[in-house]
């Protein structure tokens, strides 16, 4: 089955305690991207990636980071956490940069202590 | 960054009932997406259009692209109580990244 899929759901942590939510997607899709979900504020980028090695900074990229170094993966590093970065966070991917459907994963609920 | 309009901000109807809410943008896009988003949940691709003027139907949702590719709009027919959840709507030019609206919240009442 296509799919974008991020790990874990559901996070609970410390401010401090750095930390990885995993994304994957196995389409073959050469973008992807990170979103954080904050009511009121509705989706906001945080980072994407137009292909292996490839990444650049979205609208809120401050306390995060990214590396792309398979097709595939698109991890979202937070180094350290702090309670202002407590969202939903979702990946999503496209067949092709700049063009195309784009597909979003399950989403991970992050709550930082 | 840039956020795209939609009306209504939330909306309350009666099972059975037909809907209709609407996307604006400020800017030109090349494509309109439509998403159905259930608490907790990732935004569900319902409907992509690609060319203005372009009418879509997937079930008893219709979305139409906007001959001024300035808005779209999405229709849902015979609402049901699965259909209840945040309809919002993203837009893109080639190239850039996607615009996404604030969405609009669907209630269905039996």
């Amino acid at each position: 089955e296509a799919q974008v899929t991020q790990n874990p759901r559901y996070l609970i942590t410390v401010t401090g305690k750095k930390l990885t939510v995993t994304c994957s997607q196995n389409m073959n899709h050469e973008y992807m991207s990170w979103y954080r979900q904050d009511p009121g504020l509705g989706l906001r980028q945080i980072y994407y990636s137009m292909n292996v090695e490839v990444t650049d900074k979205g609208d809120v990229p401050e306390g995060y980071k990214v590396s792309r170094k398979e097709k595939r993966n698109f991890p979202l590093i937070l180094e350290s956490p702090s309670p202002n970065q407590t969202s939903l966070y979702f990946c999503a991917s496209t067949p092709w940069t700049g063009f195309g459907e784009q597909y979003f994963g399950p989403g991970t609920r992050l709550t930082v202590t | 960054g840039q956020q795209l309009n939609q009306s209504p901000q939330s909306m309350f109807i009666q099972e059975g009932e037909d809907v209709s809410m609407n996307c604006t943008s400020s800017s030109i896009f090349n494509t309109w997406l439509w998403y159905k988003q259930d608490p907790g949940e990732g935004p569900v691709l319902l409907i992509a259009l690609y060319k203005a003027g372009e009418l879509t139907s997937n079930g008893r949702l219709t979305a139409q692209f906007g001959i001024t590719r300035k808005d779209s709009f999405l229709n849902i027919s015979a609402s049901i109580p699965s259909d209840v959840g945040i309809y919002f709507c993203a837009g893109q030019i080639y190239g850039q990244n996607f615009v996404f609206g604030p969405g609009t919240r669907l209630s269905v009442l039996p």
